[in-house]
């Protein structure tokens, strides 16, 4: 099946710092999804991303779908963007469901 | 996360009882999806369902598993004969024409 692998694993920053997390794709696509995991457990939809760029306030996606792989962009970073965030991917021709990464643990430190 | 509620949000069971756990989905979604997180892990797909039909529960373990989407009423989610292993959070998503998932608040399952 597709594998998701999300880098890095763990990032540490200072509030106000920028930061891309990756997400790179073992086959074709037909949805990408990334969420942030709240330190309370909440999953929250960020973007609906197969391809192309979206931003929504500080926060910014790329999908590049021919090379497999896509980029979140988190600027002037706040504590409360702090959590856990996926990459999760449905393959072109796949049963509909999601396969997530492993994810990528931010801290935001004031 | 556009309305997806899932109840409980927090469900304690004693070895070898029955969890239930219950999930409306988004207002006119008719595609149901439960993944479940096992402690700092990500999450993993167990089941989809739409309307009265499994499509594909090719994630859900074998035995003491199952899950309905009856034509009235929220999908349910049961485990019988609970074990310590089955203490995760599971995830309820829905969508309409599969793109994109939206999901719950998640229930905690904690298994004494």
């Amino acid at each position: 099946g597709i594998q998701v692998e999300q880098s890095p694993p763990d990032l540490i920053l200072q509030e106000g710092a920028n930061s891309t997390l990756r997400c790179n794709f073992s086959d074709s696509v037909n949805n990408l999804q990334w969420f942030h995991q709240n330190p309370w457990g909440q999953l929250i939809n960020l973007f609906y991303i197969p391809s192309g760029t979206k931003q929504n306030g500080r926060l910014s996606a790329t999908t590049v779908a021919t090379e497999r792989y896509s980029l979140l962009y988190i600027s002037s970073s706040q504590t409360t963007d702090s959590g856990v965030y996926f990459c999760a991917v449905e393959s072109e021709g796949g049963s509909e469901k999601l396969v997530f990464g492993k994810g990528t643990k931010l801290t935001v430190n004031p | 996360n556009a309305g997806v509620m899932q109840n409980p949000r927090h469900l304690v069971r004693r070895r070898g009882q029955e969890a239930r756990l219950r999930c409306s989905p988004v207002k006119g979604h008719s595609h149901v999806y439960w993944y479940r997180q096992l402690p700092e892990e990500g999450l993993k797909f167990m089941v989809y369902l739409q309307k009265e039909n499994i499509i594909d529960e090719s994630g859900m373990p074998k035995e003491r598993f199952s899950a309905e989407f009856p034509k009235e009423g929220p999908s349910i989610l049961r485990i019988q004969q609970v074990v310590r292993g089955d203490s995760a959070a599971y995830f309820c998503a829905s969508s309409q024409f599969a793109l994109p998932q939206y999901f719950g608040p998640g229930t905690r399952l904690t298994v004494l």
